[in-house]
């Protein structure tokens, strides 16, 4: 059973610049969450979907953005790229997420850098 | 509020060495769960274990075992016998009525060889 994927990889981008990351869940799994790790910093929670529908988001500006699609895949957006948006940005999927019980499962993270 | 701490930022052993991740949370639920994640240099973060508040049973898998103490607020962990793949970062986890994760900042955990 193929897990949590992302992509791109890597993605390079300048200030100012938007950039665009996808996830696709594990078969089966409703939620979808984001978070951004940044260096030397631990994980900071972003956004939270489920069933298409924004759950909850972290302490972030606006042009962190985001969407659920119909299969539950999910696509984070930053918008005006700033050079402390450099991060690993960590996509996680769970079954619908209705008890506190539910595991998230990780995928490998798509690295951004802003130059 | 809801808090997950790991006071060890690093640590570093040689292999074969036993070590304790220690990991203490703070919540005023009386349900939540409990979880511990591995972070290799590769970037992925690995589930390990899931612990509810109303089981305080230790548990064990292979060289990991995991001490839950109420009375305490803490989760530890413990690698056996540790080796060189054991080297990443560990995370401890909190989830309560809120539904979202608290995390602490990590351990980073170096196995010299």
């Amino acid at each position: 059973e193929a897990g949590v994927t992302q992509s791109p990889t890597h993605l390079i981008k300048t200030r100012g610049q938007q950039a665009t990351l996808r996830c696709s869940p594990i078969s089966g799994h409703t939620s979808v969450y984001w978070y951004q790790q940044a260096l030397g910093l631990g994980l900071q929670f972003l956004l939270w979907y489920d069933e298409g529908e924004e759950r909850n988001r972290g302490n972030f500006p606006p042009r962190f953005s985001g969407r659920q699609f119909p299969n539950y895949s999910s696509e984070l957006n930053v918008n005006a790229l700033e050079l402390e948006d450099s991060a690993l940005y960590l996509c996680a999927s769970s079954l619908g997420d209705s008890l506190a019980k539910k595991i998230q499962y990780f995928g490998a993270g798509t690295r951004l850098s802003v130059l | 509020a809801q808090k997950v701490t790991q006071a060890q930022t690093e640590i570093s052993v040689v292999e074969k060495e036993d070590v304790t991740l220690d990991c203490v949370y703070e919540t005023r639920d009386t349900t939540y769960y409990l979880f511990w994640y591995k972070q290799p240099p590769s970037g992925e973060l690995v589930f390990l274990i899931r612990r509810n508040s109303f089981d305080e049973q230790n548990e064990i898998s292979g060289r990991y075992s995991w001490n839950f103490q109420k009375s305490t607020s803490s989760f530890n962990f413990t690698i056996t016998a540790s080796q060189v793949v054991d080297s990443a970062v560990y995370f401890c986890a909190l989830k309560d009525s809120n539904y979202q994760l608290i995390w602490g900042a990590g351990t980073k955990l170096i196995i010299k060889p």
